[in-house]
């Protein structure tokens, strides 16, 4: 299975949006709703943002929301902040009943 | 509040067998709500998903890595374990283990997202 496919970097002034893509292929984005995205500071164990394409878990900010469309999904950070800055990952179930990670965002606040 | 921590060696020669160790605090490894997942990260990289393991001993592995993944499940110790044999460089990451929440409709299929997660530990293949 091959990673999904994720821009390499992302930035953005403060209070600005931003949106980061996440394109796999009909075999796994494109047919699950098990879509997630991880946040991951540098030296930190990934934080989940996102699952279920759009759903947010208790405590993380509404400047976070979640999409899809086709064999893509995005998450979008609106407003954004200095403590955004860090690596995002989106995940997918696939139809193997295995999980493929995206390659990877770095999220930059200028 | 679940929590996970790694524990193992930090340094494996090549060729040998990784064995790494997550113990679960904060509730019971036998929920019927959660598979038991590890996912690498090698230096500088992004995520791979390794495997995950139900209560009942129900496995998903990563095909990639075919049949050098073995995780295994010991409920007496409310831990789980993951073994990767006949390891090279390229084995070298920061390890993690996480729980995946499954909802009761969702939990026959290893269906759902990886929340929390242990701090990672780093294994360097090296001889």
């Amino acid at each position: 299975q091959s990673a999904l496919t994720q821009p390499a970097s992302v930035s953005g002034s403060p209070g600005q949006s931003i949106t980061i893509s996440c394109t796999g292929t009909s075999s796994d984005v494109g047919n699950s709703n098990l879509v997630s995205w991880y946040q991951q500071h540098p030296g930190k164990a990934p934080k989940l943002m996102i699952y279920e394409v759009s759903k947010r878990p208790s405590g993380v900010s509404n400047r976070f929301s979640g999409s899809k469309s086709g064999n893509t999904a995005s998450l979008t950070i609106s407003g954004l902040q200095a403590e955004d800055e860090a690596d995002f990952y989106c995940c997918s179930y696939t139809g193997s009943s295995t999980y493929v990670f995206g390659t990877g965002t770095k999220v930059t606040v200028l | 509040q679940l929590q996970l921590q790694e524990s193992g060696p930090g340094l494996v020669k090549p060729s040998e067998t990784l064995s790494l160790t997550c113990t679960v605090s904060g509730g019971s490894i036998s929920s019927s709500n959660y598979y038991w997942g590890w996912i690498r990260q090698p230096p500088g990289k992004g995520l791979e998903w390794i495997g995950n393991i139900y209560y009942n001993g129900n496995r998903y592995n990563n095909p990639s890595l075919k049949s050098r993944v073995t995780i295994s499940v010991d409920t007496s110790k409310n831990e789980f374990s993951l073994k990767l044999s006949s390891v090279t460089a390229a084995d070298t990451a920061v390890y993690f283990c996480a729980s995946l929440y499954c909802s009761p409709s969702m939990c026959a299929g290893n269906r759902g997202w990886f929340d929390p997660w242990g701090q990672g530990t780093l294994v360097t293949v090296s001889s």
